[in-house]
């Protein structure tokens, strides 16, 4: 099965700050990769699909890149509204395994 | 408005049974591909379980494959999971998940609902 690792798997970041999260299929996935936030307490919630399209109703800030291998999820200028931590999700066949997660707060 | 609500979770002893339960509503629920998502305390998201719409093929993750069977019944708008033969290592929070895109794989463009989840507790 294809594995899915995370970095960094903790950041710290200053309110304005462009954030990176970086995640890595041990296998090509093509673009079938989905990036979720889960805040504290809360259910998940899916900001990105098809590695780079943005969910509906997620801002602007968010976006995503990558295929194959190598996928970045990057928030341009983290909010405090942001602390959450952040999985990515591979489907392209089953098992849909995500990622160990990257936890975000703020400096 | 899409809603998709678990049910069923609970305390159990080690080698025992339950059966979650997870009803939708405000969407064609025999269009999209449905999932179980658990989270154990503390830990991260590990995707469980997939079926597509017509109920045609299940998927599983190696870790309860054989021991939890997933089924849905769209005549009640329903999705179940039945967990046999209990761990300790079972014990999460357990979340149904709706596919982002119909009429294909439950992981067609990820996870665009999440029920609230439901407690199993797996414990003597």
């Amino acid at each position: 099965d294809i594995q899915m690792t995370q970095s960094p798997s903790s950041l710290s970041a200053s309110v304005g700050d462009r954030v990176t999260i970086t995640c890595r299929a041990s296998q090509g996935i093509s673009n079938y990769l989905a990036w979720y936030q889960q805040k504290p307490g809360k259910v998940p919630k899916l900001l990105i699909y098809t590695a780079s399209t943005l969910q509906s109703g997620v801002p602007s800030r968010f976006s995503g890149s990558g295929s194959g291998t190598d996928f970045t999820l990057t928030i341009s200028s983290l909010q405090p509204e942001d602390v959450a931590t952040y999985y990515c999700q591979k489907y392209n066949t089953a098992p849909f395994t995500f990622g160990p997660g990257t936890k975000v707060d703020i400096k | 408005e899409v809603q998709l609500l678990e049910s069923g979770g609970g305390l159990v002893q080690p080698g025992g049974s339950l059966r979650l339960s997870c009803a939708a509503s405000g969407f064609t629920f025999s269009t999209y591909g449905m999932n179980w998502v658990r989270q154990a305390p503390g830990k991260g998201l590990e995707w469980v379980s997939g079926i597509i719409g017509n109920g045609g093929s299940t998927f599983y993750a190696d870790s309860v494959k054989g021991h939890f069977i997933i089924s849905r019944d769209n005549s009640k708008n329903t999705l179940y999971l039945q967990m046999n033969s209990l761990r300790a290592e079972d014990t999460a929070e357990y979340y149904c998940g709706k596919a982002t895109g119909p009429y294909s794989s439950p992981g067609k463009d990820g996870m665009d609902v999440w029920g609230q989840g439901t407690t199993v507790t797996v414990s003597s």
